[in-house]
């Protein structure tokens, strides 16, 4: 079946550390996403990528990085720069056209010990 | 501005009340809008598309307003079952970046 797997579904994480949590999909879909989503609020865009060795800084980059050496994959690492990492962490993918909808991932839950 | 806005919540309702969601839109560009729906500490699952002409599936009706960058999702006959957030989404087609509103939670009660 196709869908998108993200891995692992939760992560701790000790002051100063960087983590990297994993998105894969099988959908052939050229975009991938990363939002962050803290209790009680939205989604919020970290990262996007439209093509392979392509992607663009969302709204709350900051102490974040991808890479999207593959089509496949779009890894998020949040390095320590991130100050307040703790929070539920979504990885989607698309279509950029065709009005063909997002999938997501069932998402990573991230926590500072 | 925030590029997509919904109303806020939460929505406290009883079964079987009519309830309605707004969502605006800042990008006149954007071509493609969906409904998405999140339970609690999972992931958003699509819900239903948004089309021009309007689309019902079900007790859920959404409708489309592009002259005033406007969505709507009418639920009918609230389940309990419905409870959850409902999350409004902008598909911009020019690089095609998925856009979500903040969500409006839903309580349905007995």
């Amino acid at each position: 079946d196709g869908g998108i797997t993200q891995s692992p579904k939760y992560l701790f994480r000790k002051e100063g550390q960087n983590v990297t949590l994993s998105c894969e999909q099988n959908l052939n879909h050229d975009a991938m996403y990363w939002y962050r989503q803290d209790p009680g609020q939205g989604l919020r865009l970290i990262y996007y990528s439209q093509i392979v060795n392509d992607f663009q800084k969302g709204d709350i980059a900051e102490g974040y990085s991808v890479s999207r050496e593959k089509k496949e994959s779009f890894p998020l690492t949040v390095t320590s720069a991130q100050k307040n990492p703790t929070a539920f962490y979504l990885c989607a993918s698309s279509m950029p056209h065709g009005g063909i909808p997002g999938t997501f991932g069932s998402g990573t839950r991230l926590t500072v010990v | 501005r925030k590029e997509v806005e919904q109303d806020p919540g939460p929505f406290n309702v009883p079964e079987g009340a009519t309830v309605a969601f707004n969502c605006t839109y800042s990008n006149s560009a954007s071509q493609s809008f969906f409904w998405y729906r999140q339970d609690c500490r999972k992931e958003p699952k699509l819900l239903m598309s948004v089309y021009s002409s309007g689309n019902e599936d079900g007790r859920f009706t959404a409708q489309l307003n592009r002259a005033s960058q406007y969505i709507s999702l009418l639920i009918r006959d609230s389940k309990l079952s419905d409870s959850a957030t409902y999350l409004c989404v902008v598909n911009q087609n020019q690089g095609g970046k998925l856009i979500f509103g903040q969500g409006t939670e839903l309580s349905v009660k007995p």
